[in-house]
């Protein structure tokens, strides 16, 4: 299958800063990414929805200004969360959707975040 | 509303074992239904999947069923190894013409030596 790369794996950032995780489709275009969020034991809670060149859907209940995604080329998406609490800690996931076939969306490996 | 019930929610078996693990849904109508596999602090990799059409599809030690008329799915997991510990996730895709997966919560499954 197609490979979806997520960096960092893990973080640890202060409470008030960003961090940026990126999520690149390594061996095809991704028309659609999408972004989710996963508490222990719990599952993907999808997040929001990046198109390349548009704005990103967000669910309802998602701060889009706090979850900033930019979804500027075929082949890579970026969230970035801006303002960073405790509560924000949690195991966040991309998957890409291709051109050529809408019908799968393959996941990144996931990132670790903990703000302390 | 849409909604992918797993059961059990744990399960723990000894190597060598089967085992099989149950999905019902109520997303109507759906395009596909997919078992992922997640190991601790990584992404889901998927196992299986089916369209509406098709009852079982395997992939090495798993075999996945549907019965679309009833809206369950299995996945059996046959001559279980160590490496099987993990989440064990079913996912629907309604067939809307959107990306948004419906999730179970998953089972995790432990295989002990």
């Amino acid at each position: 299958g197609a490979v979806v790369s997520q960096h960092p794996s893990r973080v640890i950032c202060k409470s008030g800063t960003s961090v940026k995780i990126e999520c690149r489709s390594l061996d095809f275009q991704a028309t659609t990414m999408f972004w989710y969020r996963q508490f222990p034991k719990q599952s993907l809670m999808l997040m929001a929805t990046s198109n390349e060149g548009s704005k990103a859907t967000y669910e309802q209940g998602v701060e889009k200004d706090k979850f900033l995604i930019n979804h500027a080329s075929l082949t890579l998406s970026t969230l970035t969360v801006t303002s960073a609490h405790p509560e924000d800690s949690s195991f966040y996931i991309c998957s890409a959707s291709g051109v050529q076939d809408h019908t799968e969306a393959f996941f990144g490996q996931g990132t670790r975040l903990t703000v302390v | 509303k849409n909604q992918v019930e797993q059961s059990p929610q744990s399960l723990i078996i000894l190597e060598g074992k089967n085992c099989t693990l149950q999905c019902n849904y109520t997303v109507s109508p759906f395009s596909n239904l997919r078992w992922y596999k997640q190991d601790t602090g990584r992404g889901p990799v998927s196992l299986t999947i089916m369209t509406f059409s098709e009852n079982t599809k395997s992939n090495g030690r798993y075999t996945a069923t549907l019965d679309a008329d009833t809206k369950q799915s299995s996945l059996h997991i046959t001559a279980s190894q160590l490496s099987d510990s993990a989440s064990y996730i079913c996912v629907v895709s309604p067939s809307s013409g959107t990306y948004k997966y419906i999730f179970g919560t998953g089972t995790r499954l432990k295989v002990l030596a």
